[in-house]
């Protein structure tokens, strides 16, 4: 089973504050997904990825920007964060994107004041 | 466009008993995947168990098994015996075959509560 891990597991910024969460896979999965998770809404795509430099955007992008850097690892950058980005935020990867199974990290809580 | 609903909120079984979740879904592609996914009380989401568009027969895995019903575009989730580590929110999500480079849609959740 895949190991997805995501750091850091809880943050706290103030609005206009500059965040970036990180995730890593370790089983040499292609695909790469950000979503955000609110009450009401599941979980809805920000931005995923096929590969390190790849970048595609999914169904919520305003407000985010994402950079694979290898194969290993994808990150989510909140360069002016707001109240609206408060929410549960998940990484995902799976092998071969349409046909695999995606395996998600724990999750990281982050909290804009 | 892609859809996924799923209108139960929440439910509450007797423990030992079946269970039975909906979702229906929205797609204009021939292709498709379906997957339901648990999300336990500390927020860790578990892949359960799929359905490929292709295949006629239900799923199953373990005391998990699907209600796949292709023409009514719909996708149960069937537990059966229930335990109280059931207790969790059930994502119901789909995936678009071919160049959609996996990108999920889900559902808003199904909370299910299983009572001793």
């Amino acid at each position: 089973e895949a190991a997805v891990t995501q750091s850091p597991r809880n943050k706290v910024t103030v609005t206009g504050g500059n965040v970036t969460l990180s995730c890593r896979q370790t089983n040499s999965h292609n695909y790469m997904y950000w979503y955000r998770q609110d009450t009401g809404h599941g979980l809805r795509l920000i931005h995923y990825s096929y590969g390190a430099g790849n970048l595609q955007i999914g169904d919520v992008p305003d407000g985010y920007k994402a950079t694979r850097t290898t194969q290993e690892d994808f990150f989510l950058l909140l360069e002016l964060a707001s109240p609206s980005q408060t929410s549960l935020y998940f990484c995902a990867s799976s092998d071969r994107g349409g046909q695999d199974t995606q395996y998600f990290g724990p999750g990281t809580r982050l909290l804009v004041l | 466009a892609q859809k996924v609903t799923q209108t139960q909120t929440s439910i509450s079984v007797m423990e030992k008993t079946t269970v039975t979740m909906d979702c229906v879904y929205e797609t204009q592609d021939s292709s498709y995947f379906l997957f339901w996914y648990k999300q336990t009380a500390s927020g860790e989401i578990v892949f359960l168990i799929r359905q490929d568009s292709y295949k006629k027969e239900n799923a199953t895995v373990g005391h998990y098994s699907l209600n796949f019903q292709k023409p009514k575009s719909s996708i149960g989730l069937i537990i059966t015996a229930t335990q109280i580590e059931d207790s969790a929110v059930y994502f119901c999500a789909m995936r678009e075959g071919g160049s959609a480079l996996g990108r999920l849609h889900f559902g808003a959740g199904t909370q299910l509560i299983v009572i001793p």
